[in-house]
């Protein structure tokens, strides 16, 4: 069936670095894609969205890069904050209206 | 405030004693949805529904139900809990494919003993 995965469970950076979280899906049909920041304790929130007939998208220190030939998208966050510090999830619907999400990728960032 | 609301945000209660969670959304978003969050299986969805009276099966309905009278409730019903249904669950709402992704309720933890 269709999956979305991430390839990293946990990702550890410094703060002030970039970090980047990937993300790839199954369905060469998906046409939009989701990501969200799951803060301990509190439910995911949406961050920034990109459908299919784009590549990148930009949003205040987050670039969400969709690569349809391999199947890939990542989420970039430049100058990484301590309160970046979550679970992020990406996530498709399939055709039946179903939101499939990723297992999460847990960013730490060091002080 | 835009936002999703489930009462009880903790319960703790007994195999087989039959309990509801409620969600509401104030946005007028047509499409709702149950996940649970387990350790190491992250979200699954349980059930979603397009609009009024439309409802549907996810990846885990078993021993849920649920309902969709209005516009901006989906209580989720647990008839006979048990102790595999212990989980954090949330409820979502969105304009489902027209974009701007799910807004997420704040969460209920659920321990079935």
């Amino acid at each position: 069936g269709e999956s979305v995965g991430l390839h990293l469970p946990t990702l550890s950076v410094q703060e002030g670095d970039n970090s980047i979280i990937n993300c790839a899906y199954s369905n060469s049909a998906s046409d939009y894609f989701i990501w969200y920041k799951q803060e301990s304790g509190k439910g995911p929130q949406f961050i920034i969205d990109i459908r299919s007939n784009m590549d990148k998208r930009q949003g205040q220190r987050v670039t969400v890069l969709l690569n349809k030939t391999v199947k890939h998208l990542s989420l970039q966050i430049a100058a990484t904050q301590p309160g970046d510090s979550a679970v992020y999830f990406c996530a498709t619907y399939n055709q039946g209206g179903k939101l499939i999400f990723g297992q999460g990728t847990e960013l730490s960032v060091k002080p | 405030e835009a936002q999703v609301t489930q009462n009880p945000r903790y319960l703790i209660t007994v195999t087989g004693k039959k309990l509801t969670v409620t969600c509401s959304q104030n946005m007028n978003h047509e499409y709702m949805s149950w996940y649970r969050q387990d350790p190491g299986l992250g979200l699954r969805q349980i059930y979603y529904s397009m609009n009024v009276e439309v409802t549907d099966k996810g990846d885990v309905p078993e021993g849920y139900k649920v309902s969709r009278k209005e516009k901006r409730n989906f209580p989720l019903i647990l008839e006979s809990p048990s102790p595999n249904q212990t989980s954090l669950y949330f409820c979502a709402s969105s304009l489902g494919l027209a974009g701007g992704g799910e807004f997420f309720g704040p969460g209920t933890r659920l321990t079935v003993l």
